[in-house]
């Protein structure tokens, strides 16, 4: 099965601030990969498909890159609704797989 | 608008099995597989299998591998997740989502676009 890997587990960030949070794949899952937000108490919600595609109404702050095993999320300038937790997820293999999450919390 | 409603709370012994169920409205429900996803109190998501409304078929994460089944009535456009030999670590939010497919750079991608709103399932003697 393909393992994923998230850093860092969680992080203190101020508003305006711009954030990066990384992902890793335990082998190539080219471009499969998404990015989900979750708020507490609420479902996720799909941010970034394909490692670099906005998904419909996500706001432009955020962006996906990368391929094959290292992909990157960056909030350009985080937002008070944007603390949350994030969570990577390969789509590559017909068994999918979440990263363990990234906590985004108010320094 | 496009939603999937799930069934309410449930509460069982260690031993019994759980059926939580998922209703699709404001899109055709055969033509999105389903995706079942779950979440113990305070911990991560984890992908539990997916299911194709339209054929049936299925496929399980291997750490449930004989203990889930995925199934639906299309009469209802209602999916369901069937959790069997329940012990306290299955105690956790379950929720359902679609899987929206999206033609790019030449390859189809997948991710879950539309979401349950997860149904609390706890398991306790």
């Amino acid at each position: 099965d393909i393992q994923m890997t998230q850093s860092p587990s969680s992080l203190s960030a101020s508003v305006g601030d711009r954030v990066t949070i990384t992902c890793r794949a335990s082998q190539s899952i080219s471009s499969y990969l998404n990015w989900y937000q979750q708020k507490p108490g609420k479902a996720p919600k799909l941010l970034i498909y394909a490692a670099s595609s906005l998904q419909s109404g996500v706001p432009s702050r955020f962006s996906g890159s990368g391929s094959g095993t290292d992909f990157t999320l960056t909030i350009s300038s985080l937002q008070p609704e944007d603390f949350a937790t994030y969570y990577c997820q390969q789509s590559y293999s017909t068994l999918w797989a979440f990263g363990q999450g990234t906590k985004v919390e108010i320094k | 608008q496009v939603q999937l409603v799930q069934s309410g709370a449930e509460v069982k012994k260690p031993g019994a099995s759980v059926k939580v169920s998922c209703k699709a409205s404001g899109y055709t429900f055969t033509s999105y597989d389903i995706n079942w996803v779950r979440q113990a109190t305070g911990q991560g998501l984890e992908w539990m299998g997916w299911m194709n409304p339209n054929s049936g078929n299925t496929g399980y994460a291997q750490k449930f591998q004989g203990r889930v089944t995925m199934t639906r009535n299309t009469s209802i456009s209602t999916a369901y997740m069937e959790l069997s030999s329940l012990r306290s670590e299955d105690t956790a939010v379950y929720y359902c989502a679609r899987i929206m497919v999206e033609w790019l750079r030449g390859f189809y991608y997948y991710g879950m676009d539309v979401w349950g709103q997860g149904t609390t399932v706890t398991v306790s003697s």
